[in-house]
């Protein structure tokens, strides 16, 4: 069966400093990625997707990247975080059909 | 761009008792995908119940039903013989049928009362 992790599961930073949070995906294969974060009170808001190893999509300009160096990682960092950054990130996966499957998320704390 | 409104931040219902969540949403588009997750305290999302916009049947999960009226644009989440582990923070999501992008509302939080 397919699992999804993520980690750290919770993070604190200082402003300005780097960050990186990862994703894998097991009992799959070439499966379609997402971040998502969601911030205090609101809903998930897709941050990137990719396809396939190397290809990623943003959707919302920011100071974050996210990078795919495997078929099943998927990572997101930030070279300087913002207070802005702070929220509970989701790292998603899907194959073929419509259905997403999500990890059990990251509570980043930028102070 | 597709939008998904969920106007009531917060809800209560007697446990065994029948709730219901609204939600609508907004697209040009003909061919997509309706979803209700659920979001308990563990923050793990939980896929509830998915429609798809070609259906005109309601898609219905044991206690979990939606009322999808594509006219309206409306997607409602009906909850069945409430049980307290039904409390959660629920989300409403938009998928376009020519990608696989989820929209979600901002949420609505559901306790259950014993």
């Amino acid at each position: 069966s397919q699992t999804i992790h993520q980690w750290p599961a919770t993070l604190v930073q200082p402003v300005g400093s780097p960050l990186s949070l990862e994703c894998t995906v097991e009992g799959t294969s070439n499966p379609n990625l997402y971040w998502y974060r969601q911030a205090a009170g609101r809903g998930l808001q897709l941050l990137f997707y990719s396809v396939g190893i190397g290809q990623i999509s943003s959707e919302v300009p920011q100071n974050l990247s996210a990078s795919r160096p495997q078929d099943r990682q998927f990572i997101l960092s930030s070279k300087k975080l913002l207070l802005s950054d702070s929220g509970f990130y989701l790292c998603a996966w899907g194959d073929s059909g419509i259905e997403q499957f999500f990890g059990p998320g990251t509570r980043l704390t930028v102070l | 761009a597709q939008t998904v409104t969920q106007s009531q931040p917060e809800m209560s219902v007697q446990e065994a008792e029948t709730v219901t969540l609204s939600c609508t949403y907004d697209t040009s588009e003909s061919d997509y995908y309706l979803f209700w997750y659920k979001q308990p305290p563990s923050r793990q999302m939980i896929l509830v119940i998915r429609q798809e916009a070609y259906k005109q049947q309601n898609a219905t999960e044991n206690r979990f039903s939606v009322n999808f009226q594509k006219a309206a644009k409306s997607f409602s989440l009906k909850i069945s013989d409430s049980q307290l582990g039904d409390a959660a923070m629920y989300f409403c999501a938009y998928m376009d049928g020519a990608n696989s992008k989820l929209t979600f509302g901002k949420g609505i939080t559901l306790s259950v009362r014993p």
